[in-house]
């Protein structure tokens, strides 16, 4: 089956204790993404990839890195997490032939204490 | 890119057409008109999309007017599970791929 897999799917953490997201695509797409949501504000892209070794920030990537080492994986990492970066995340991948139709996972949602 | 509106919520019963409109007056030559949906707290779902043609797939048509300036999203059988959050996005043909949605219309199916 086609998907965007993302773990944890839950995650309640203190400030500074490092973590990481990992996120996993199984349908050989070229293009991944991470985004945050929170309420009022939206979907908000923090990090992107065209393709392996090829990252690029999104529109609020402070606070997050992100890395793509391989083509099916795109782990997001968060050095020292503060709870402002408490959020529901999304990873989202695409073939870039069809651009706009991504894939996303199914959330994973984070609290930082 | 160019703004959407879309109403706030809509309700449909069960088995019922649904048709989600979407004004999109300042849209420009290139670029497409998306539609995305979220159940609650789950992944965004891709549904369909359209540049000036009317378009149909398994889920559901978009109807693009002539003008280009609004659009409909029609579920031709409305189920329980089509209950959520519907946004219609403004896309260029080309860019970096990024998603940004809007407030949706929050689609709730009655029994």
């Amino acid at each position: 089956e086609a998907q965007v897999t993302q773990n944890p799917r839950y995650l309640i953490t203190v400030t500074g204790k490092k973590l990481t997201v990992t996120c996993s695509q199984n349908m050989n797409h070229e293009y991944m993404s991470w985004y945050r949501q929170d309420p009022g504000l939206g979907l908000r892209q923090i990090y992107y990839s065209m393709n392996v070794e090829v990252t690029d920030k999104g529109d609020v990537p402070e606070g997050y890195k992100v890395s793509r080492k391989e083509k099916r994986n795109f782990p997001l990492i968060l050095e020292s997490p503060s709870p402002n970066q408490t959020s529901l995340y999304f990873c989202a991948s695409s073939n870039r032939a069809t651009t706009y139709e991504q894939y996303f996972g199914p959330g994973t949602r984070l609290t930082v204490t | 890119d160019a703004k959407t509106t879309q109403p706030t919520s809509m309700d449909c019963a069960e088995g019922r057409a649904a048709n989600l409109p979407c004004n999109h007056s300042t849209i420009s030559g290139n670029e497409y008109v998306y539609w995305y949906r979220q159940i609650h707290s789950q992944g965004p779902q891709y549904i369909i999309h359209g540049l000036k043609n009317n378009e149909t797939n398994e889920m559901a048509s978009l109807i693009i007017t002539e003008d280009r300036k609004s659009s409909t999203l029609i579920l031709p059988h409305a189920t329980l599970r089509d209950t959520a959050v519907y946004y219609c996005i403004v896309l260029p043909s080309f860019g970096n791929e990024k998603l940004t949605f809007g407030t949706g219309t929050r689609l709730t199916i009655i029994p």
